[in-house]
């Protein structure tokens, strides 16, 4: 079974509008991880967020995690049409070894 | 730096044949892992590694077989293939063996497999 379920499972905006993409989970993590897969490709790590952490930021990115809810949201602000792109929330479970990964939200932006 | 390679990158098969799915990575790096991705389930973990000669199952590992004689190879063997096994194949690897799942992970092109 799968634990993050990401949310919408699909978004289409314009471009330089804001991008919002939520994760929840099922049991304590380690941390939290998203990751962007284009097209055909394989995937590519965007930021990692521990278990003490409540917001971390990177560029355009904008990842908040609220433990108490199990849930995390990725905002990509000012979004171009090379956004377009699926993302992926991945959790590390605390005490194990196998890094979890939800279904995905597909976004696309429209230029 | 190569990082991580996959071969092949496409593959048909017929139903019961057998094949194997190579994995490489340059990085030295002890944690490794293949995935199988399938539309609207995301990555589905299916053998890890924390270093070499130590492999452990995932989520979904029946029907297939991995082992890891040295740190830059993990190949995964399909036993016999049968069409529920179609999907995108990703090998991804990251620092630190035995507490690699929470590291980044870096991950090869996949392998696009068919079994008809």
């Amino acid at each position: 079974s799968q634990q993050g379920e990401e949310d919408p499972q699909a978004l289409s905006i314009q471009e330089g509008e804001n991008a919002t993409m939520n994760c929840s989970y099922k049991t304590s993590i380690n941390n939290l991880q998203w990751y962007r897969q284009n097209s055909g490709r394989g995937l590519v790590h965007l930021i990692l967020i521990r278990s003490n952490e409540r917001e971390k930021h990177s560029g355009r990115l904008r990842v908040t995690l609220d433990t108490s809810k199990k849930s995390s949201s990725l905002l990509i602000t000012a979004s171009r049409a090379a956004d377009t792109a699926s993302y992926f929330c991945a959790t590390a479970p605390f005490g194990g070894n196998k890094l979890v990964f939800g279904a995905g939200t597909i976004l696309r932006v429209k230029s | 730096n190569a990082g991580v390679t996959q071969t092949p990158k496409f593959q048909v098969l017929k139903t019961g044949q057998s094949m194997t799915l190579q994995c490489a990575q340059d990085m030295n790096h002890e944690y490794m892992s293949w995935y199988r991705q399938d539309p609207g389930m995301g990555l589905r973990l299916i053998h890890y590694s924390v270093g070499a000669g130590i492999t452990d199952q995932g989520e979904v590992p029946n029907g297939y077989n991995v082992s890891r004689s040295t740190t830059e190879d993990f190949p995964l063997r399909l036993l016999s293939a049968a069409p529920s096994q179609t999907s995108v194949y990703f090998c991804a690897s990251s620092y630190s063996g035995e507490r690699g799942a929470r590291y980044e992970q870096y991950f090869g092109p996949g392998t696009r497999l068919t079994v008809t």
